[in-house]
């Protein structure tokens, strides 16, 4: 089966400082990657994607991600954090295994609170 | 462009009661995903509904059943509420296949007690 880890489960940083989010991925086959983000008091969104092609991924607000396929790993970065990024960040995973069900697995979650 | 929308926001439920929570789906979007995420923990699938019919589904029991009708909108039904189902509901839309972003709506938080 499936399975996403989100090797960070909170993780505080001051302005200013590079951020690093671990995940890692169980699943042999081709797979599509996604970086979500939820604000406090806000909704699930899109941060960031990987289909195919370049394994580097700029997403929004100045984030990235870096899928290395002989790690099974999908780090999300950012050179220098903001009070604005405090957030919970989600990793997710869905298997391009042949179905047609649009099914994400989710890592737990890092909470990240940026100190002004 | 509208986005996902879900009702109620929250609601609170007596174990044994039925729950019926509503998502409209992003304006064009064709296929609607149901997630539950317990406190602390990432979303996990429950179905989802392409065409008005499940087209996949997590591991969850059979009391948790779900509808789409003709203009995408959604319905998950719980029977049987037990403790462990108080969660956050997330509703997801998107085209079909699985190379798609999903947009999420707010959510519905259940409180069974």
């Amino acid at each position: 089966a499936q399975s996403v880890s989100q090797h960070n489960h909170h993780v505080i940083l001051s302005e200013a400082a590079s951020l690093e989010l671990g995940c890692n991925y169980s699943y042999g086959g081709t797979v599509n990657l996604f970086w979500y983000v939820q604000y406090p008091g806000q909704h699930l969104q899109l941060l960031l994607k990987y289909f195919s092609g370049d394994p580097l991924v700029k997403g929004i607000k100045g984030f990235e991600a870096e899928f290395i396929k002989s790690k099974f790993s999908f780090n999300l970065r950012k050179p220098s954090v903001q009070w604005s990024d405090t957030a919970e960040y989600f990793c997710a995973v869905n298997a391009q295994d042949g179905g047609a069900t649009n099914k994400l697995i989710f890592g737990t979650g890092t909470l990240l609170a940026v100190q002004p | 462009e509208t986005g996902v929308t879900q009702s109620p926001t929250h609601l609170i439920k007596t174990r044994g009661q039925q729950v019926t929570l509503r998502c409209s789906s992003q304006s064009g979007h064709n296929t609607v995903s149901w997630y539950q995420q317990a406190l602390g923990q990432g979303p996990q699938f429950i179905f989802q509904y392409y065409r008005e019919e499940e087209n996949g589904r997590g591991n969850f029991p059979p009391r948790f059943s779900g509808l789409q009708f003709p203009n995408y909108s959604s319905e998950l039904n719980v029977n049987a509420l037990e403790l462990d189902d108080s969660a956050l509901y997330l509703c997801a839309s998107s085209l079909a296949g699985t190379r798609r972003e999903q947009y999420f709506g707010p959510g519905t938080r259940l409180t069974v007690t």
